[in-house]
């Protein structure tokens, strides 16, 4: 099975800071990652599909990278509602696992 | 508008059994791939498992922790997606979700303890 090593698990960041996030995999997954965004009580949110896609709606502030087994995803200057935890899936192979998350705070 | 609807969650005690259905709509549902996902405070998210189309035969996959106890099935003519899970474990205790790329249900929540 193919591994997602994700991180910082946590983030303590201010408004208008520029974050990244990574995901390793522990084999190529040839660009197959998504990147979820996660608020508290609701179900995960696609941001970024085939590595670097962005998802309908999501904010240009927010871009994924990446290729083989290293893949990011960057935010931009930081809004309020960006707050709340991140989530990296494969979809190389069942099974389709998630890294570990990161949860990013206010500071 | 594309929703997925989760039901059938509850309290369940160690080694019974229970039965999650989800209703999707706003989409033609046997075009799609549909899996079921799990997530608790322990484990984080945790793919469950995936059933494919018809022209598939219908392929079904899963997670490692619940092959053999846990079985997802479909009923196209009733848009809708099954996870029968016997033999339960406190370790299955979480918020179950209901997922068609890139679109999640609400999730219900299923706790196994005596």
């Amino acid at each position: 099975d193919i591994q997602m090593t994700q991180s910082p698990a946590s983030l303590s960041v201010s408004v208008g800071e520029t974050v990244t996030i990574t995901c390793r995999a522990s084999e190529n997954i040839y660009s197959n990652l998504a990147w979820y965004q996660q608020k508290q009580g609701k179900s995960p949110q696609l941001l970024v599909y085939a590595a670097t896609n962005l998802a309908d709606g999501v904010p240009s502030r927010f871009s994924g990278s990446g290729s083989g087994t290293q893949y990011s995803l960057k935010i931009n200057s930081l809004q309020s509602e960006d707050f709340g935890s991140y989530y990296c899936q494969h979809f190389w192979g069942t099974p389709y696992t998630f890294g570990g998350g990161t949860k990013l705070e206010i500071k | 508008e594309v929703k997925l609807e989760e039901s059938g969650g509850g309290l369940v005690q160690p080694g019974g059994s229970m039965k999650l259905s989800c209703v999707a709509s706003g989409f033609t549902f046997s075009n799609y791939w549909m899996n079921w996902v799990r997530q608790s405070p322990e484990k984080g998210l945790e793919w469950v498992a995936e059933i494919r189309l018809k022209s598939n035969n219908y392929a079904t996959h899963y997670a490692e922790s619940v092959k053999g106890r846990f079985t997802i099935s479909r009923d196209d003519s009733k848009s809708s997606v099954y996870l029968q899970m016997n033999n339960l474990r406190a370790e299955d205790t979480g918020i179950y979700y209901c997922t068609r790329d890139p679109y999640w249900g609400q999730g219900t929540t299923l706790t196994v303890s005596s």
